[in-house]
């Protein structure tokens, strides 16, 4: 079974500044990966998503994530942090004919101003 | 507008008095789960539905019921809730044509259960 394991369970960072927030994979087969972003009080939002064709994926309000198969990882960058940035952020897998989300225990983002 | 959406978005009950969270969808999404979050643990999978009358066990089914009779909802049904099913309850939707693992789920804007 896949699953995916997010490094940190919070991350403050100024405005201005990169925000980068770390997530790992693991999976027998090759893997679909997300990124959904959670505000307060909502469900969540996809923010992007790797599907096996560009290595460099890019979503909305400026994240972009890479996808590395060799350090198994799928990191989420964005390299000017805004306050309206402040949210929780999930990683998810998936794998190909199985629609089952296995999600990271996620990452909430506070933005210093 | 293309959403999920859940009923209620606040219950707060006492143990054993049975309770509905209603989901629906606008969609025409074939597929259909139910998730709960907690704090440290992401969102874990309740149930899932494939198409109406197909339902099956995701993660974490115990203490849970759901019907897939019509396209468009998919409730989720506590008959006897306890203190330990206190959550957020997310319902989602996905289409299923292709390749199904790479679609994106939408989510509804979540259920904040209290059971005392």
């Amino acid at each position: 079974a896949q699953s995916v394991t997010q490094l940190g369970s919070h991350v403050s960072v100024s405005e201005g500044a990169l925000v980068l927030l770390r997530c790992n994979y693991s999976s027998s087969v090759p893997p679909y990966l997300f990124w959904y972003v959670q505000y307060p009080n909502q469900g969540l939002q996809l923010l992007l998503k790797y599907t096996s064709a560009a290595t460099l994926v890019k979503g909305i309000n400026g994240f972009e994530a890479e996808f590395k198969k060799s350090e198994t990882s799928f990191h989420l960058t964005k390299p000017s942090a805004h306050m309206s940035d402040a949210a929780e952020y999930f990683c998810a897998v998936s794998v190909f004919d199985d629609y089952k989300l296995s999600f990271g225990a996620g990452t909430t983002v506070t933005v210093r101003a | 507008e293309a959403q999920v959406t859940q009923n209620p978005r606040y219950l707060i009950t006492v143990t054993g008095k049975k309770l509905t969270v209603t989901c629906s969808q606008n969609m025409n999404h074939e597929y259909m789960s139910w998730y709960r979050q907690d704090p440290g643990l992401g969102l874990r999978q309740i149930y899932y539905s494939m198409n109406v009358e197909v339902t099956d066990k995701g993660d974490v089914p115990e203490g849970y019921k759901v019907s897939r009779k019509e396209k468009r909802n998919f409730p989720l049904i506590l008959e006897s809730p306890s203190p330990n099913q206190t959550s957020l309850y997310f319902c989602a939707s996905s289409t299923s044509t292709g390749t199904s693992g790479a679609y994106e789920q939408y989510f509804g804007p979540g259920t904040r259960l209290t059971v005392t």
